[in-house]
């Protein structure tokens, strides 16, 4: 069965730093990744997906994921975090021809001045 | 940017009443989705929809729950007698034809008494 670890639950950052969530996955055939963000009261919106090809992802509000087939990991990044990036954030993974989409328990990102 | 919406944001029940979560997907979409995210855990799907069927259902859509294309526009899940445990946020999402991008709306919080 496919399943998505995010080992982080809750990391604090401060405005202007960088920023690295860790995704692993474990699934059988080749995944299709995705990364949502869910703000405060907020439904969940995709930052940015991997099907194939180039391995590094660019998303929205300047965020980029990398996948790497060794390490089953599709980590998100961003060089320069702003406040209202804090949120929680959700990995996912799904295949071709799979109508569920499976999640990680996601990770919360506080924003310090 | 089309969106997929969701009514009522919140609905307060007591328990054994019947609910109905209703949902507006993106209207070139074919695939539609119901997902729960009981508060402090990770989001589960529940079932997909395709071609006025259900395509695929978790374990958790027991007999309790149901879907339903009523007219060309709206994607209802109905909860027939509701429990103290189906307080949760449910999410609806759709997806296109040529993609396997889920998109989701902005959530209903059920609150069972």
């Amino acid at each position: 069965a496919q399943s998505v670890t995010q080992p982080d639950i809750h990391i604090t950052v401060s405005e202007g730093a960088s920023l690295e969530l860790r995704c692993n996955y474990s699934y059988g055939a080749t995944p299709y990744l995705f990364w949502y963000v869910q703000s405060p009261g907020q439904g969940l919106q995709l930052l940015l997906k991997y099907f194939s090809g180039d391995t590094l992802v660019q998303g929205i509000k300047g965020f980029e994921a990398e996948f790497k087939r060794s390490q089953s990991s599709f980590n998100l990044r961003k060089p320069s975090v702003h406040w209202s990036d804090a949120a929680e954030y959700f990995c996912a993974v799904t295949n071709f021809g799979n109508e569920k989409l499976t999640f990680g328990t996601g990770t919360r990102l506080t924003i310090i001045p | 940017e089309p969106e997929v919406t969701q009514t009522p944001s919140h609905q307060v029940t007591q328990m054994g009443q019947e609910v109905i979560l209703r949902c507006v997907p993106i209207s070139n979409h074919l695939y539609f989705y119901w997902y729960r995210q009981i508060l402090g855990q990770k989001v589960e799907f529940l079932v997909s929809f395709y071609n006025n069927e259900i395509s695929e259902k978790s374990e958790i859509f027991d007999d309790q729950f149901s879907v339903e294309r009523p007219d060309g526009s709206n994607f209802t899940l109905k909860i027939r007698s509701t429990k103290l445990e189906d307080s949760a946020m449910y999410f609806c999402a759709s997806r296109e034809q040529s993609t396997d991008t889920q998109y989701f709306g902005p959530g209903t919080r059920l609150t069972v008494l």
